[in-house]
């Protein structure tokens, strides 16, 4: 049972675009939600997360939108550069007393272009 | 800042062989994990360890196991190495005084078992 389900499974931008990533959660008891980095080789590095109780969370150019309604929540990276190309998974983790979960989206690969 | 450290960033094995994946993590985490990384399958848990000398099943247990036998160092043991093993292998720890447990994942090692 695929418990986060994240689209697209590729995306190709433009340089200077827009690059928006969507995932969809079932567990209400999802506490909290992060995106990670993976550049070819290295291991996924942590790169936003955020908490269900905000509708949105920036740093730079890298925006989480969530919408606890839907159980969804996107990443925006704004003004794309080659050196974002990378992969992007999403996950959901529940951490309560005695009992923790994450789960992981599939993965996006993200290739900006110039 | 948190580290991970896997021992190895790439190994080639034979099939039948006996093979040890070792990781160490420096930020006293209780919690540590181990993953294979395949295309358009994600990231996979195989086991995890919520303590010294503890251990659960991941998703894809399998022909693998493990040994925790300090807080810092987690190892994952390949018995007899088979060519459906050839993946990256993640490594990561957690704690839950850290922001909801989020996870840190180390550089990874791509095994190749031929």
């Amino acid at each position: 049972q695929q418990q986060v389900k994240q689209s697209p499974q590729s995306l190709i931008v433009q340089k200077g675009g827009i690059s928006i990533i969507n995932c969809a959660y079932e567990n209400t008891a999802f506490d909290y939600f992060p995106w990670y980095q993976q550049f070819p080789g290295k291991g996924p590095a942590l790169l936003i997360a955020i908490r269900p109780d905000v509708s949105e969370k920036k740093e730079g150019r890298f925006t989480i939108s969530f919408n606890k309604s839907a159980k969804q929540f996107s990443l925006h990276i704004m003004d794309s550069q080659p050196g974002d190309s990378a992969t992007y998974f999403c996950a959901a983790i529940y951490s309560g007393a005695g009992s923790y979960q994450l789960t992981f989206g599939k993965g996006t690969k993200l290739s900006v272009i110039p | 800042d948190v580290k991970v450290t896997q021992s190895s960033r790439y190994l080639v094995k034979r099939t039948g062989e006996k093979v040890f994946l070792e990781c160490v993590q420096d930020m006293d985490h209780e919690n540590m994990f181990w993953y294979r990384q395949d295309p358009g399958l994600g990231l996979r848990l195989i086991y995890f360890s919520y303590d010294v000398k503890m251990k659960e099943k991941g998703d894809i247990p399998e022909g693998y196991s493990v040994s925790r036998e300090k807080k810092e160092r987690f190892s994952l043991i390949l018995e007899s190495a088979s060519t459906n093993q050839t993946s990256m292998y993640l490594c990561a720890s957690s704690t839950p005084t850290l922001a909801k447990n989020i996870q840190y994942f180390g550089a990874g090692t791509r095994l190749s078992v031929l």
